[in-house]
């Protein structure tokens, strides 16, 4: 099957920071998601983006389908964005998703 | 007025007992999926059903049976519960079943004793 990586695994950041995460996969894929997973559990979509570069407020994303990786980026991060970050690829009718990207956001 | 919901948020039960989880959305989508999140946060699929019909079954044990009534619901049956089975239980929709953008429920902890 598909293979997909994300790093870095673990991330803290002071509020107020940008950082990139990145999710690479192994072959083309049909489509990209990414996911935030709050403190509370709860699984929200933030980008469907099989290609291209998105932007929604603070975050921004941007897929090169050639070069099988996608980037999350977070500006100005707020102890709101602490959660686990989730990309996800669609390949033969499956959703991937990576092991995910741990962020702590302290005050 | 949640998207996709999920009943109960948490079940506690003992080892070969029989549980239900339900899940209804109201977004009008025809793919409903249930993914296991397991206790290092890795999420699997297990099933999905295309209005009312099932179109991934993954490698889940027998004891795992899905059912969906109509295509705004798809309930998962867990019977004779082992440790194991302990996780999270999420429940999606998506508009159709090439996996477009996918909506989450809230989860369902399951905690076998």
């Amino acid at each position: 099957g598909i293979q997909v990586e994300q790093s870095p695994p673990d991330l803290i950041l002071q509020e107020g920071a940008n950082s990139t995460l990145r999710c690479n996969f192994s072959d083309s894929v049909n489509n990209l998601q990414w996911f935030h997973q709050n403190p509370w559990g709860q699984l929200i979509n933030l980008f469907y983006i099989p290609s291209g570069t998105k932007q929604n407020g603070r975050l921004s994303a941007t897929t090169v389908a050639t070069e099988r990786y996608s980037l999350l980026y977070i500006s100005s991060s707020q102890t709101t964005d602490s959660g686990v970050y989730f990309c996800a690829v669609e390949k033969w009718g499956k959703l991937q998703f990576g092991a995910g990207t741990q962020v702590v956001v302290t005050p | 007025d949640t998207a996709v919901s999920q009943t109960p948020k948490y079940l506690v039960t003992q080892m070969g007992n029989d549980k239900s989880i339900k899940c209804e959305q109201n977004l009008g989508h025809d793919t409903m999926y249930w993914y296991k999140q397991d206790s290092k946060k890795f999420l699997k699929i297990m099933f999905s059903y295309n209005n009312k019909e099932l179109i991934i079954n993954e490698t889940v044990p027998n004891r795992f049976s899905p059912k969906s009534p109509d295509k705004a619901h798809l309930n998962l049956h867990i019977n004779s519960l082992e440790l194991g089975d302990s996780a999270v239980y999420f429940c999606a929709s998506s508009q159709d079943k090439s996996f477009g953008e996918l909506f989450f429920g809230e989860g369902s902890r399951l905690t076998v004793l």
